[in-house]
């Protein structure tokens, strides 16, 4: 089966400076895309970005940019020029598509404190 | 702009009763997932459907059921609400799109006394 670690339960950044949140995932799958979702006070969860396992090119996302590596199964996010604004949980999640269905795995997140 | 809305942003029900959250959205979208949400757990499947009346369990479904009649709606049901099942709970939905995203309603934070 397969899962999703972020191993940071919480990080703290300086305003205007630049943060990576680490995400590891396991599986057997070729095919799968990995997600970066942000959930701030307001609970509200939003899609920060995307990567296809297939794409070996990083996705960046103005400020947000990943870092994929495949082989390793890692999908670190950065944020450059951290905004009080990115103060949330983030999440890091795995898609995959087998048999008709959609299936997502989720980490259990990063509580990211953005200090001015 | 998808719209995912959750009936209700906060909920008190006392242990025993049955409980109804109700999830709609107004994209016309195949697939709706019910999460819970605790710290410490992320996000974890309750149950999710991929068509009208058609659903499939998830990860954690023992004690919820799930109704799907038209689609844009999709209810999860507390058929006996207990304490441990104090939580969040966020609906989600998806179109067949393959590089399509989850959109997330508000959810709804339960609170069984």
């Amino acid at each position: 089966a397969q899962t999703v670690t972020q191993s940071q339960p919480e990080m703290s950044v300086q305003e205007a400076e630049t943060v990576t949140l680490s995400c590891t995932y396991d599986t057997s799958e070729s095919d799968y895309y990995l997600f970066w979702y942000k959930q701030p006070p307001s609970r509200q969860m939003i899609l920060v970005i995307r990567q296809e396992a297939y794409k070996q090119q990083n996705a960046t996302e103005n400020r947000f940019s990943v870092n994929f590596q495949k082989a390793a199964k890692s999908f670190s996010l950065k944020i450059s020029d951290s905004q009080l604004g990115d103060a949330a949980m983030y999440f890091c999640a795995y898609r995959s598509y087998t048999s008709g269905t959609y299936k997502y795995i989720f980490g259990t997140g990063t509580r990211l404190k953005v200090l001015a | 702009d998808v719209k995912v809305t959750q009936s209700s942003r906060y909920l008190v029900k006392r242990t025993g009763e049955k409980v109804f959250l109700e999830c709609v959205q107004d994209m016309d979208h195949e697939n709706m997932f019910w999460y819970r949400q605790d710290p410490g757990l992320g996000l974890r499947l309750i149950y999710f459907s991929y068509d009208v009346k058609m659903k499939e369990k998830g990860d954690i479904p023992e004690g919820y059921s799930v109704s799907r009649e038209k689609k844009e709606r999709f209810s999860l049901i507390l058929e006996s609400a207990s304490t441990n099942q104090t939580s969040m709970y966020l609906c989600a939905s998806l179109t067949g799109g393959y590089n399509s995203p989850l959109h997330f309603g508000n959810g709804t934070r339960l609170t069984v006394t």
